[in-house]
């Protein structure tokens, strides 16, 4: 089945600077990854995706990159802020029996310093 | 707030007692998941229900036992469960996993539960 690694497990960036997180996954038939963010006590929520036919996306201060010769994605937060403190959570989906089906990585705290 | 509403928030169980956990999601979902959610751990898929059908069992233990009367219902039911088996259990529910961009999965808040 997939595994995906995440890294690394914290991480903890001074509010302005940039913020990178990777994971990697070992199903080259994968081709949807989502990243979600939960914060302390609240649900993981998805804050952005990328599918395999687009190498990078990204939404305002956010941004995911894709390279899936080497099967690795990271998600890199710009100009951090102390409202992006939470753990995220990279994930990766293959169709199983029909069904996409997600796995996800351990997850990377994020604290940011103000 | 999401359309993913789980009750309660917060168990603690004997390891002789029976509950239930409940989730309900107001989003139109025809799939609807139960999850694991250890310290240090990844997010642990347990149980699968599209269209009221179970697709997936990740080698559960039989104390958990899931319930999906309708798509938009899902329940846990819990019998003789372990001091391991305390965690978060979040539940989600997507559109449509058997179609590709259709499996955006969108979670409850979760029931923390302790296992004394």
């Amino acid at each position: 089945g997939e595994n995906v690694e995440q890294h690394p497990s914290t991480l903890s960036v001074q509010e302005g600077d940039s913020a990178v997180i990777k994971c990697t996954y070992s199903d080259s038939a994968s081709n949807y990854f989502p990243w979600y963010k939960q914060e302390l006590g609240k649900r993981p929520q998805l804050i952005i995706d990328i599918r395999s036919n687009v190498g990078e996306k990204k939404d305002q201060r956010i941004a995911v990159t894709l390279n899936k010769t080497a099967k690795h994605f990271s998600l890199h937060i710009t100009e951090t802020q102390p409202e992006d403190s939470a753990v995220y959570f990279c994930a990766a989906s293959i169709l199983n029996f029909g069904n996409e089906k997600l796995t996800f990585g351990t997850g990377t705290r994020l604290t940011i310093i103000p | 707030e999401t359309g993913v509403t789980q009750t309660p928030r917060h168990l603690v169980m004997g390891m002789t007692n029976k509950k239930s956990l409940k989730c309900e999601q107001h989003l139109g979902h025809n799939a609807m998941y139960w999850y694991k959610q250890s310290a240090k751990k990844p997010l642990e898929l347990m149980f699968v229900y599209n269209f009221k059908e179970q697709t997936e069992n990740n080698s559960v233990p039989s104390r958990f036992s899931p319930e999906c009367p309708n798509s938009s219902h899902l329940f846990l039911h819990l019998h003789t469960l372990q001091p391991e088996d305390s965690a978060l259990y979040l539940c989600a529910s997507s559109q449509e996993p058997r179609i590709m961009g259709k499996n955006i999965q969108y979670f409850g808040a979760g029931t923390r539960l302790s296992v004394l």
